[in-house]
């Protein structure tokens, strides 16, 4: 399984983008890359994947360098609420796409 | 939608016992997983089904846990005796197949149940 590499932790001011990188250097053509977050006490929420194109949603903007062996979540303005562990995740479509191996994740803190 | 639906949130529980964690997947959804996480392994997959039939059990860590879907609505995860390294939270997640390729559906995980095992 393709493994993926994130900071320990971050912080950002409220209001102020955010860029969450990863690494996933050894990364297949079938893999798709997904972020996950999880708020205290909570359990992982869907923030955004994508394959090989850029992608936007409501919630953040996901960046994929061209060989792919890299990625970056963007959240435009940074609020409170975004304080969690961001956890960026590669599942491979040759399996299914049903096995999801969490890292440590990034844990991201939000100064007022 | 109510989302996934876990009980009990929280047990407690002696050493010994069996304990029984319970899951209702979003309804219309065909793919259920179970996750343990803890400070010192983080976010682990245990087991997950397709349709209600187990695909890969590969993380159920020893013989004294098992899972079982009976129907696509009720999922249990069974530790039988409990020991105290089992203290973790536990995940119930599911996923509809929505876009054809697996590797691109979206996990949608419940509130988690605490077990601590004295």
């Amino acid at each position: 399984d393709a493994k993926t590499t994130q900071p320990n932790s971050m912080e950002s001011n409220e209001e102020e983008p955010v860029h969450l990188p990863c690494n996933h250097s050894t990364i297949s053509g079938t893999d798709y890359i997904h972020w996950y977050r999880q708020l205290p006490s909570q359990g992982p929420e869907y923030v955004i994947h994508g394959l090989t194109s850029n992608v936007n949603n409501r919630m953040a903007s996901l960046a994929i360098a061209e060989d792919r062996k890299s990625s970056t979540l963007i959240l435009h303005r940074a609020t409170l609420r975004d304080a969690a562990v961001y956890y960026c995740i590669l599942r491979d479509v040759n399996t299914g796409g049903f096995k999801t191996i969490f890292g440590a994740g990034t844990r991201l803190f939000v100064k007022a | 939608d109510a989302g996934v639906i876990q009980s009990p949130r929280h047990e407690v529980t002696e050493m010994g016992q069996e304990v029984t964690l319970r899951c209702k997947p979003i309804s219309g959804h065909n793919s259920l997983f179970w996750y343990r996480q803890t400070m010192m392994r983080g976010l682990e997959l245990l087991i997950y089904f397709n349709n209600n039939v187990p695909i890969d059990d590969s993380g159920m860590p020893e013989d004294r846990f098992s899972a079982k879907m009976p129907n696509a609505s009720f999922s249990t995860l069974k530790i039988q005796p409990s020991e105290p390294r089992d203290s973790a939270v536990y995940f119930c997640a599911s996923s509809p197949r929505t876009s054809g390729v697996g590797a691109a559906d979206t996990q949608y995980f419940g509130p988690g149940t605490r077990l601590t095992v004295l």
